[in-house]
């Protein structure tokens, strides 16, 4: 059965330093999703895309964060300079249109310290 | 605004007991409901669905919803719960505006022998 990846599974990085999430949405599927989910807290919406850009984002998905899909396989989720507060699990997930369900993936843990 | 109130944050069932975990959801118009469930280290797995066809909706793992206009509920059941059946569980509309998705704060389901 088709899968969404993320890449990595755990990510640690230092304060103001750059990081990349990676994922790999179901091939045929059209629109795709970062959330987050801070430990013990619910998940939390960041951004939608859609036909290459942004069709929908939340109040978290400030200026420090980009989304992109670079080469029609990959949607990237960079965070320019990470917070401490930037340390939770992030999931990707697509789906095939508008009414289908979202398919997650297995989520990265980003650790900012 | 769309909003969903999952009460209780923790549930404690022996097996082979009942399950029912509570979602209340706040929606003008008719919404679309989920619910996913999260085992540990793990990412999100859809439970089953709601999108205005039957009110009574049946999914993975013996797991059912009944979907109440008027209370506004959707609650999760299973008649029997085991062992395996111990995860988080969120409760999920999808955002008016659009499709993102908008998480309850989950209830933990712990099931002893």
């Amino acid at each position: 059965e088709p899968e969404v990846t993320q890449t990595p599974s755990h990510q640690v990085t230092q304060m103001g330093q750059e990081v990349i999430l990676r994922c790999v949405p179901i091939s045929n599927h059209l629109y795709f999703y970062w959330y987050r989910q801070i430990l013990g807290q619910k998940v939390e919406f960041l951004v939608s895309f859609y036909n290459n850009e942004i069709s929908e984002k939340s109040e978290i998905f400030d200026d420090q964060f980009s989304v992109e899909r670079p080469d029609g396989s990959n949607f990237t989720l960079k965070i320019r300079s990470t917070k401490l507060e930037d340390s939770a699990m992030y999931f990707c997930a697509s789906i095939l249109q508008e009414s289908v369900e979202q398919y997650f993936g297995p989520g990265t843990r980003l650790t900012v310290t | 605004a769309q909003s969903v109130t999952q009460l209780g944050s923790h549930v404690s069932v022996s097996e082979g007991a009942l399950v029912l975990l509570r979602c209340n959801y706040s929606s003008s118009v008719p919404p679309y409901l989920f619910w996913y469930v999260q085992y540990p280290n793990q990412g999100l797995q859809l439970l089953l669905k709601y999108t205005s066809a039957a009110t009574l909706v049946k999914g993975i793992n013996g797991f059912e919803a009944e979907f109440k206009k008027s209370e506004t509920s959707f609650h999760l059941t299973k008649p029997s719960a085991h062992m395996s059946d111990a995860a988080e569980y969120f409760c999920a509309v999808r955002n008016q505006a659009g499709t993102a998705l908008i998480f309850g704060k989950g209830t933990t389901l712990s099931v002893s022998s």
